[in-house]
């Protein structure tokens, strides 16, 4: 059972270039969801999804985008990257059953130079 | 989603009983109490959760107050592999069930 899989786990990126970061479970979960982490801070939530089809904005969407036409797989693009937008990105999945924690991948380490 | 407010850091020598705790005064009814822990810079995992009784699973144990505006994670035996930085979130039950992330406890085991 592989959980939660994000790739790439590194990448250098150049400003004003553009990438997809990749996100795949394999629970049948229905609730997906990006945060991102800058140094030495908590997780900050990008963009969630309840379902496919169904995406919404969280606390810091700006210069991202996200799609979900699958239960399995929620990518976060990135358009025309800015430094401010190196940081840790960690993708999660949930059941929607009362109660039931959240499993997330092992992180993209994002570097704009 | 209610705020919560942790130690910045706390320290914890091994073998005994870490006890991290957490206030949310501004819970509601409808808000579970839920701890993560993050172990460098891997992703989140989940340690427990709790509504309003007394939770204990294999990682940690969580005592959560009558009123509901505190809770205590306790790890019994804390280990070299225990030290990491806490998270304490409060979620909602219903809707999307978003987790806020605050700045945790970093905890340091040491030996």
């Amino acid at each position: 059972n592989a959980g939660v899989t994000q790739t790439p786990k590194f990448r250098i990126l150049k400003i004003g270039q553009s990438m997809t970061l990749q996100c795949t479970q394999d629970m049948n979960h229905n609730y997906m969801y990006w945060y991102r982490q800058d140094p030495g801070m908590g997780l900050k939530l990008i963009y969630y999804s309840v379902g496919a089809g169904i995406t919404d904005k969280g606390e810091v969407p700006n210069g991202y985008n996200v799609s979900r036409s699958t239960t399995e797989d929620f990518p976060l693009r990135l358009e025309l990257a800015a430094p401010s937008q190196t940081s840790v990105y960690f993708c999660a999945s949930s059941y929607p059953a009362t109660g039931n924690g959240y499993t997330f991948g092992s992180g993209t380490r994002l570097t704009v130079v | 989603d209610a705020k919560t407010t942790q130690p910045t850091s706390m320290d914890c020598a091994e073998g005994r009983a870490a006890n991290l705790p957490c206030n949310h005064s501004t819970i509601s009814g409808n808000e579970y109490v839920y701890w993560y822990r993050q172990i460098h810079s891997q992703g989140p995992q989940y340690i427990i959760h709790g509504l309003k009784n007394n939770e204990t699973n294999e990682m940690a144990s969580l005592i959560i107050t009558e009123d509901r505006k505190s809770s205590t994670l306790i790890l019994p035996h804390a280990t070299l592999r225990d030290t990491a930085v806490y998270y304490c979130i409060v979620r909602e039950i219903q809707g999307a069930q978003k987790l806020v992330f605050g700045q945790g406890t970093r905890l340091t085991i040491n030996p």
